[in-house]
């Protein structure tokens, strides 16, 4: 079965820090991929998405995702985060079988420090 | 513009009380609709998807059941709340790829 593996559950940064977020997938074949985010008290929004063509993905808020088919990945990342970046941030696969579903990774907690 | 309500935000119920959340999408037509649950600390679970009117798959068996009567409208009730039933509920919709999310609804059962 496809799952989806986010390996950080919680991370914490400083202001002006790197961020990389991993998302792992198991599926061998065509995917579509997505990153979500969800900020305190807020619903859930679409950052980023890679359906083809270049994979290194431009989002909303100075993010990106690159995916890296070789690797099964599709990593999040922001040069320099900021405190709003602060929120939870989920990866999902839409898989060509999935039967018109997503699936998700469990979700990474982002704390930034101000 | 596509838009979805979902409703409604909050809802504290009593233990064996029932339960309906409605979710509507406005500005598409024979969308795929999804009941989720977010519980504490935990990812998204599948509920119940649909991808057409009276068409329903239920992903995880449970004390909750979903129907869509019309094209845009997807409901999840529930006839005897659980304790355990309480979290948070996000609709969803989709065409052709991404979903989009309704505010959700946060269920406390007392």
């Amino acid at each position: 079965a496809q799952s989806v593996s986010q390996h950080n559950h919680h991370v914490i940064l400083s202001e002006a820090a790197s961020l990389e977020l991993g998302c792992n997938y198991s599926y061998g074949g065509t995917v579509n991929l997505f990153w979500y985010v969800q900020y305190p008290g807020q619903h859930l929004q679409l950052l980023l998405k890679y359906f083809s063509g270049d994979p290194l993905v431009k989002g909303i808020k100075g993010f990106e995702a690159e995916f890296i088919k070789s690797k099964f990945s599709f990593n999040l990342r922001k040069p320099s985060v900021q405190w709003s970046d602060t929120a939870e941030y989920f990866c999902a696969v839409f898989a060509s079988d999935s039967n018109y579903q997503l699936i998700w990774g469990a979700g990474t907690k982002l704390i930034i420090k101000p | 513009s596509q838009t979805i309500h979902q409703w409604p935000a909050t809802l504290v119920q009593p233990v064996g009380s029932p339960l309906s959340l409605e979710c509507t999408v406005e500005g598409t037509s024979n969308p795929n609709l999804y009941w989720y649950r977010q519980a504490a600390g935990r990812g998204l679970q599948l509920l119940f998807y649909s991808v057409g009117i009276g068409q329903i798959s239920s992903e995880v068996p449970q004390n909750l059941s979903a129907s869509r009567p019309q094209d845009r409208q997807f409901i999840l009730s529930s006839k005897k709340l659980l304790l355990s039933d309480s979290g948070f509920y996000l609709c969803a919709w989709s065409v052709g790829g991404g979903y989009t999310f309704g505010s959700g609804t946060r269920l406390t059962v007392v």
